[in-house]
């Protein structure tokens, strides 16, 4: 079936260090990939997204490059700030729409001073 | 950006009981929502798909007659957890798609935390 699996968190981290969040996944057929980010007292929220292999998806300093060859799209980031402390969930969709996206479990993200 | 509003945002209720969660989109109408569940450490898994005016579609493996969803309107959809006990003590997210749209389109509110006693 289906699937997407995240590294365990929390990730710590201080500021201005290198952020990765790795997310593999299993699927049939080619599906579309997506990272949500869900800051503290707030709803899920669209951060990027690649609907193809070898699309880089990229927002707000992140970035996801969608690997066919390795079932892979990690998150990465240059240089983290305190305010991208949140929840950082990888998702796919084989359908192309809403109604069948798959989560991972999500990911703890903690940057201090 | 469009605003889905998730109520309440935790609840403790006794074994036996029925609880409500409501999910609103607060700019924009929503023919569909959709209902998550989370068990610790475990993928957001979703439960439902809730469509104004008609049957929820559920996932296989929920039960239908303990979570119970309406959409009557636009903007409104409620799930109802029936009989509640400490196995449905989980963390439940709603979502709510505006119409027209891609996955940007999709709006989650920001979870209810259940916790059966």
């Amino acid at each position: 079936g289906n699937s997407v699996t995240q590294m365990e968190g929390p990730v710590t981290l201080s500021e201005e260090a290198f952020l990765t969040i790795n997310c593999t996944y299993t699927a049939t057929g080619y599906p579309s990939l997506f990272w949500y980010v869900q800051y503290p007292g707030e709803g899920l929220q669209l951060l990027l997204k690649a609907t193809k292999a070898d699309d880089k998806g990229s927002n707000k300093g992140f970035e996801a490059t969608y690997r066919k060859e390795t079932t892979s799209f990690h998150l990465e980031k240059g240089s983290v700030q305190v305010s991208d402390s949140a929840v950082y969930f990888c998702a796919l969709s084989v359908s192309g729409g809403y109604n069948k996206l798959i989560f991972g479990a999500g990911t703890r993200l903690a940057v201090h001073p | 950006g469009a605003v889905v509003s998730q109520h309440p945002s935790w609840v403790i209720c006794k074994s036996g009981t029925s609880v409500k969660i409501e999910c609103r989109s607060l700019d924009f109408q929503a023919t569909t929502m959709f209902w998550y569940r989370q068990f610790p450490k475990q993928s957001l898994m979703l439960m439902a798909t809730s469509n104004e005016g008609s049957k929820a579609t559920y996932e296989q493996g929920v039960e239908k007659d303990k979570f119970l969803i309406n959409h009557a309107s636009l903007t409104l959809s409620t799930l109802t957890v029936t009989s509640a006990h400490p196995e449905d003590s989980s963390f439940y997210i709603c979502s709510a798609e505006q119409q027209g749209g891609w996955n940007e389109k999709l709006f989650f509110g920001s979870g209810t935390q259940l916790s059966v006693l």
